[in-house]
């Protein structure tokens, strides 16, 4: 089976602080990942995604994530947070299965930047 | 384009009545998705629809809920009768091209809350 693990529910930091918020999938075969965020009362966005090619990738709002075939790990970071992106963001892999294509969450994780 | 619309932001019913969610996706896109949100289970993928057909309803918790595609530009959740454990944030996504590597684009959701 593949799944997402976030490994944390809640990340408090304090405005300008760096952030890393972890993600673990597993799949034995290739993977496309991908980072939502979800403001308060909205929908999720995308904030990027990872197809191939180089494993880091940039985002919006300054995030980036770095995939690490290894490590099966695709951990989002951003080197100094503001109070706007307090939200809940979430990993998620794209997958085949059944013989449709479908994406899987992680549980999501909660940062709130503190002033 | 104003983006994926859902209607009603926020529905509250009775045990037992019947539901109808919307959904207008992105002009153009030819996937659509309808997930579920709880604090137990996250974020969950219902069923989805390409070019207006249903490609994957394993997600579909009973026979209570259905979904329909009439058209490019409409969608409905109904879910008939209505259980208390069915409150929850429905999403609707639409995304265009083969869905595995391309961005869905959420709606702002509708809170249903079921008494």
């Amino acid at each position: 089976a593949q799944s997402v693990t976030q490994l944390d529910s809640q990340v408090p930091v304090f405005e300008e602080a760096p952030v890393e918020l972890r993600c673990n999938y597993s799949s034995s075969v290739s993977v496309y990942l991908f980072w939502y965020v979800q403001y308060p009362n909205q929908g999720l966005q995308l904030l990027l995604k990872y197809l191939s090619g180089s494993t880091l990738v940039k985002g919006i709002n300054g995030f980036e994530a770095e995939f690490n075939k290894s490590q099966t790990s695709f951990h989002l970071r951003k080197p100094s947070v503001h109070i706007s992106d307090t939200a809940e963001y979430f990993c998620a892999v794209s997958l085949t299965q059944g013989g449709s294509e479908k994406l899987v969450f992680g549980k999501g994780t909660k940062l709130t930047v503190n002033p | 384009d104003a983006g994926v619309i859902q209607s009603p932001r926020h529905e509250v019913t009775e045990m037992g009545q019947e539901v109808t969610l919307r959904c207008k996706p992105i002009s153009g896109h030819d996937y659509l998705f309808w997930y579920r949100q709880t604090m137990m289970r996250g974020l969950e993928l219902l069923i989805y629809f390409n070019n207006n057909v249903p490609i994957d309803d394993s997600g579909m918790p009973e026979d209570r809920f259905s979904a329909k595609m009439p058209n490019a530009s409409f969608s409905t959740l109904k879910i008939q009768p209505s259980e208390p454990r069915d409150s929850a944030v429905y999403f609707c996504a639409s995304s265009f091209g083969r869905g595995r590597t391309d961005t869905q684009y959420f709606g702002p959701g509708t809170r249903l809350t079921v008494l």
